[in-house]
Order: structure tokens, then C-alpha cells, then sequence
């Protein structure tokens, strides 16, 4: 089945500890996604590649960063991880149309930090 | 920009039970409108969408939504609820820039507790 693959699952870095999460997808999308998911609230929207146009959401930290070296894989880098960037990441993959897109997410990567 | 609101935080109801939950949306024109779902620590699955048309949209696992325009709403309904179905739910909207739809915002979600 096409999907949306997301690794690790689980991350535990250290305090300041840099940290690379994956994203790959088989449904050639050209649009990916990274959202941030703390506990018991709403997924926030940290940047989105349109193909390789990045776009990146005003209030999202310049310690984080993203990288689409192809259509099927995505990063997003933690550069220095504080114990609020603890945290569900979750990537999506979307089409991308004038009046909606559809996102469809992998099942996350919950980092842990110490 | 578009918005969504759900009001209730929390819902409890009896496994068997009908099932209601609010999304309330802000926009001027006709918005395009999701429910989402989310298992404890999973992602996002799509339950169902409203783009135009039929303003009863039926989804997956026995969910349905209905818009209504006169009320800004498009909640979230199934007659019957199965225990599977605790999990929590989030209502979204696109978000736009200049170039087209960019992504969803999501509403703050309905954590929904099945008793038996």
C-alpha cells in the first residue's frame, strides 16, 4: 500500500543533542509536510515543502530545519533540542490544489528529551 | 484566515450510544471542511471531508458529518459507537497562502472516552 513512512518511531536525545527525524512516502506527493504535536493539543504546522520550495511558518524556531534531497524523503533536523521541543512530529504528503489539500500522515515520531 | 472551534473538550459516551461531536468554522465563504482522527500515539487518519455538494458527507468506520451553512457547523455523528472508536478527533481547515492551499489547521480536538 502507498503510505507514508515516518522513522524512528521513538527518539530520546539529550538536552542540546542534535536530531534527525525521517519521512518517506510512495505516493509521489509533492507536497510534504511537518507538523508538531504536543501533549493533548492540535498539530502545528512547522514548514511544508512544495516540491522543493520550502516554506517555512512564521513563528516556527530556527532551530529546527527540513531537508527534501527528492520527492520521496523528507528531514526535519533539530538543531539543539531544549525539553520543550519534546514532542509527537508528525510528517504528511498532500497533492497540492487551489482549494484544499488532503494530507495523508504517517503515525509520528515521539522524541524524548533528557 | 479560516478557523475551526470545537467547544467540547471531552466527551464520554456508552459504547452503543449515538455519538455527536461540534465543529464550529469561520470562514465567509463556503469552506472546505475534515474530520480527522487520531488513535493514542498514531497519526492522523481522515474520517471524511466536505469540498461542495451533498451536505451529508459520509465517511469511514460508520462516521458521518453534516454542514450547515445557517450555522457555521459541520459536526461529526455515527449512531453507534464502538469501544475502538476512543480516540482523539480533530476538525480542520485548510490553510492558504498566495499560491494555493498550504496544509491544514486543525481545531483543538474532542478526546472522546468510550464506557462500556
Amino acid at each position: 500500500d502507498a503510505m507514508v513512512i515516518q522513522n524512528p518511531r521513538y527518539q530520546v536525545t539529550q538536552f542540546g543533542k542534535p536530531v534527525t527525524l525521517s519521512c518517506s512516502q510512495t505516493l509521489n506527493h509533492n507536497v510534504m509536510y511537518w507538523y508538531q504535536q504536543k501533549s493533548s493539543q492540535a498539530p502545528k504546522l512547522l514548514f511544508h515543502y512544495y516540491d522543493k520550495d520550502f516554506n517555512n511558518e512564521a513563528d516556527t524556531p530556527d532551530n529546527f530545519q527540513s531537508r527534501r534531497p527528492n520527492t520521496s524523503f523528507c528531514f526535519l533536523d533539530i538543531r539543539s533540542p531544549g525539553l520543550g521541543d519534546a514532542a509527537m512530529y508528525l510528517c504528511a504528503t498532500s497533492t497540492r490544489n487551489s482549494g484544499a489539500n488532503v494530507l495523508t500522515f504517517g503515525a509520528g515520531s515521539r522524541l524524548t528529551v533528557l | 484566515a479560516q478557523s475551526v472551534t470545537q467547544p467540547d473538550i471531552h466527551i464520554t459516551v456508552s459504547e452503543g450510544a449515538s455519538l455527536e461531536l461540534r465543529c464550529n468554522y469561520s470562514y465567509g465563504a463556503t469552506p472546505y471542511l475534515f474530520w480527522y482522527v487520531q488513535s493514542p500515539g498514531q497519526g492522523l487518519q481522515l474520517l471524511l471531508k466536505y469540498f461542495s455538494g451533498d451536505t451529508l458527507v459520509q465517511g469511514i468506520k460508520g462516521f458521518e458529518a453534516e454542514f450547515k451553512r445557517s450555522q457555521s457547523s459541520f459536526n461529526l455523528r455515527k449512531p453507534s459507537v464502538h469501544w475502538s472508536d476512543a480516540a482523539e478527533y480533530f476538525c480542520a481547515v485548510p490553510t492558504y497562502s498566495g499560491g494555493g492551499a498550504d496544509g491544514l489547521t486543525f481545531g483543538k480536538g474532542t478526546h472522546l472516552i468510550i464506557q462500556p
